[in-house]
């Protein structure tokens, strides 16, 4: 059974501050997601990762991942306010896309001013 | 990509009644899932629609519960029955888009149930 970790679940900074948000899973994996919720909303697309290696920015936000350690990070530099919400990490299994997505429990980020 | 429209965006519902969630693409998608998102909680996957035969549910989900169509390739609905307080949550509908490389899942605006 496929298990994704995510860490840490609450996090409260200051804007300016750098941060990471880790996330580890269990089994191989076709693709790693990031994405972003904003209170009442749907779920945002911030990042696919694929391969080994991958590295993936936008703007403030950059994602990784390394397939062999089973690990994604989400590195968010110099935050501002804008940034707060829920950060979901989401492992695709073997198969294609065929089986849906496993979400990690998400992080709650706040920014503060 | 897909574009996902998704009805209703919210509704209050009685105990014990039924409501069914449309979720219209934008184009032919193979594959449709359901999801459930319970109040501070992550989302789980209820099912997968198959299109021409029955959904495939996962485990804690039964089709008396949660009844799925998938007349076509663009469309599916998710009825929640006999509903009761436990069941107010966010469900999304997510499709994924084949395109080698760029395969990627997307998920439409969510219908939040509230069950009084």
């Amino acid at each position: 059974e496929l298990k994704v970790e995510q860490n840490p679940l609450f996090l409260s900074m200051q804007e300016g501050k750098n941060y990471t948000i880790y996330c580890n899973y269990s089994t191989t994996s076709d693709r790693l997601y990031w994405y972003r919720q904003d209170p009442g909303k749907s779920l945002e697309s911030l990042f696919v990762l694929l391969s080994n290696g991958a590295v993936k920015q936008e703007g403030r936000l950059m994602a990784s991942l390394d397939t062999k350690a089973r690990l994604s990070t989400l590195h968010i530099t110099a935050a501002v306010h804008d940034l707060s919400a829920t950060y979901f990490c989401a492992v695709d299994p073997p198969g294609g896309g065929a089986d849906g997505l496993t979400f990690g429990k998400g992080t709650h980020l706040i920014i503060q001013p | 990509s897909a574009v996902i429209s998704q009805k209703p965006s919210r509704d209050i519902c009685q105990r014990g009644t039924s409501l069914t969630i449309q979720c219209q693409v934008d184009s032919q998608v193979t594959m449709m899932f359901w999801y459930r998102q319970q109040p501070g909680q992550s989302l789980t996957l209820i099912a997968t629609a198959n299109q021409g035969s029955e959904a495939t549910y996962e485990s804690g989900f039964v089709i008396d519960k949660f009844p799925i169509s998938r007349p076509n390739l663009t469309f599916s609905t998710l009825t929640v029955s006999n509903m009761s307080p436990e069941d107010s949550s966010i469900y999304l509908c997510s499709v994924v888009s084949f395109a080698g490389m760029n395969t990627e899942a997307f998920f439409g605006q969510g219908t939040r149930l509230t069950v009084v």
